[in-house]
């Protein structure tokens, strides 16, 4: 198992300009989230998706679209670039049933918006 | 009032201490609380958890919960250079939709 895998790494975007941050994961979660973690400010929840076709905002769903048309994959959208969004993105995700308090993270995604 | 604060760092000991990080809460009704570990330039990753107050040990790491004081610790034992990382507290309530509420996460370096 791959666990939860994410796409790109690293990346670097002018102000203004759009891009999907990739998450997949094979274990068969129907949980899934996204996090933003900025230096100092723990992980700040932005949409999370309780199964296929099912998503809503968590606490700073500003300047973000997610969408869930599979179980294995959450893309992260972001429109219209502002420096404000330069900052470290998790996927995670989680069994439906049972231990529900362990999510498993992704590596993270790296972005620069300058 | 955060919902979650966590004691500000960075922390730095000498190896073979005993590392205390704590966090309070103000969230009555949380009921699960967490601990993860996040080593540089990683995603988080679940180290320990606790149901409701009591302790909780496994070798060098022991968490506590205080429902009563809504604080909770982890405790490090004999503390190793591997140590080093950051440490997040995560909160939720019940109910299968719960989400986790985490701490600003605070950095321990052990220095060998």
């Amino acid at each position: 198992n791959a666990g939860v895998t994410q796409t790109p790494k690293f990346r670097i975007l002018k102000i203004g300009q759009s891009m999907t941050l990739q998450c997949t994961q094979d274990m068969n979660h129907n949980y899934m989230y996204w996090y933003r973690q900025d230096p100092g400010m723990g992980l700040k929840l932005i949409y999370y998706s309780v199964g296929a076709g099912i998503t809503d905002k968590g606490e700073v769903p500003n300047g973000y679209n997610v969408s869930r048309s599979t179980t294995e994959d959450f893309p992260l959208r972001l429109e219209l670039a502002a420096p404000s969004q330069t900052s470290v993105y998790f996927c995670a995700s989680r069994n439906g049933q049972g231990s529900h308090y362990e999510q498993y993270f992704g590596p993270g995604t790296r972005l620069t918006v300058t | 009032q955060k919902e979650v604060e966590q004691d500000p760092g960075p922390l730095s000991v000498p190896e073979g201490a005993i590392v205390s990080l704590n966090c309070t809460y103000s969230n009555s009704a949380f009921q699960y609380f967490m601990w993860y570990r996040q080593y540089s330039r990683k995603g988080p990753e679940l180290l320990m958890y606790t149901y409701s107050s009591g302790n909780k040990e496994d070798g060098r790491f022991t968490a506590q919960v205080d429902k009563s004081s809504k604080y909770i610790s982890l405790f490090i034992r004999d503390s190793q250079p591997s140590d080093s990382a950051t440490y997040l507290c995560a909160m939720s309530a019940t109910g299968a939709n719960s989400k986790l509420t985490f701490g600003k996460g605070i950095t321990l370096s052990v220095r060998p």
